[in-house]
């Protein structure tokens, strides 16, 4: 059974920064794209960060471009998510999400729980 | 980035037919997928490349459509289909459709 669990958020001041990790199980974590999508309370789903399987590449929606920063560790199965120069419009939770297979990344196939993530002052 | 649109809500009775419909802001081809959110609960998929029946989803659901028209079908409705739904593109950077609510009468 795939199983994705998210930890690291709470609340945090503007400006500081956060790391989400991601503990990913039941299935090859190696051969799977791997993504971050958002939902502000309330609101609806946004993506925010792709990898792909082995890290080499990495995609951002253009409003996180240059704070956040999506890596992985294969030999941990853990993906993870920096966040600096929070804002208050980052306030959501963050859901870890995995690919369909090893050769796409155009769908978020499994979804963690999520961890809420809080910028206030 | 493509937008994609969604009537924010529909209500209907159980055992009814119902489709939600979801329309891009350009052709997406059928890179169009569909996801189901119950309250308090995480996204799970549904419907992948427009038209595919995610494994373990409920033959009660189908999707269809390409270009900018796409179509989720729930037929017939069940009290546990309660939930949001929300269609996301992939031809470019993926984006969500703003959701549309379902309530049981």
């Amino acid at each position: 059974e795939v199983q994705l669990v998210e930890s690291g958020g709470g609340l945090v001041q503007p400006g500081r920064s956060m790391k989400l990790s991601c503990a990913a199980s039941g299935f090859t974590f190696s051969n799977y794209g791997m993504a971050w999508v958002r939902q502000a309370p309330t609101k609806g789903l946004e993506w925010v960060a792709t990898i792909s399987y082995d890290g080499s590449s990495t995609y951002y929606r253009d409003s996180v471009k240059g704070r956040f920063t999506i890596s992985r560790d294969n030999a941990k199965s853990t993906l993870y998510l920096q966040m600096n120069s929070l804002r208050s419009e980052d306030t959501a939770t963050y859901y870890c999400t995995s690919a369909p297979s090893m050769y796409t990344t155009d769908w978020f196939a499994y979804w963690g729980q999520g961890t809420l993530v809080t910028v206030s002052s | 980035d493509t937008v994609l649109t969604q009537s924010p809500a529909l209500a209907v009775s159980p055992g009814e037919r119902v489709t939600i419909s979801c329309r891009a802001s350009e052709s997406v081809s059928t890179l169009m997928h569909w996801y189901q959110q119950k309250p308090g609960q995480q996204p799970t998929l549904l419907i992948y490349l427009a038209s595919n029946l995610e494994s373990g989803v409920p033959a009660r659901f189908s999707g269809s459509g390409s270009g900018t028209d796409f179509t989720l079908t729930i037929d017939p409705v069940e009290a546990d289909d309660t939930a949001t739904y929300y269609c996301q593109q992939s031809w470019n950077d993926p984006t969500f459709g703003g959701g549309t609510k379902l309530e049981l009468k």
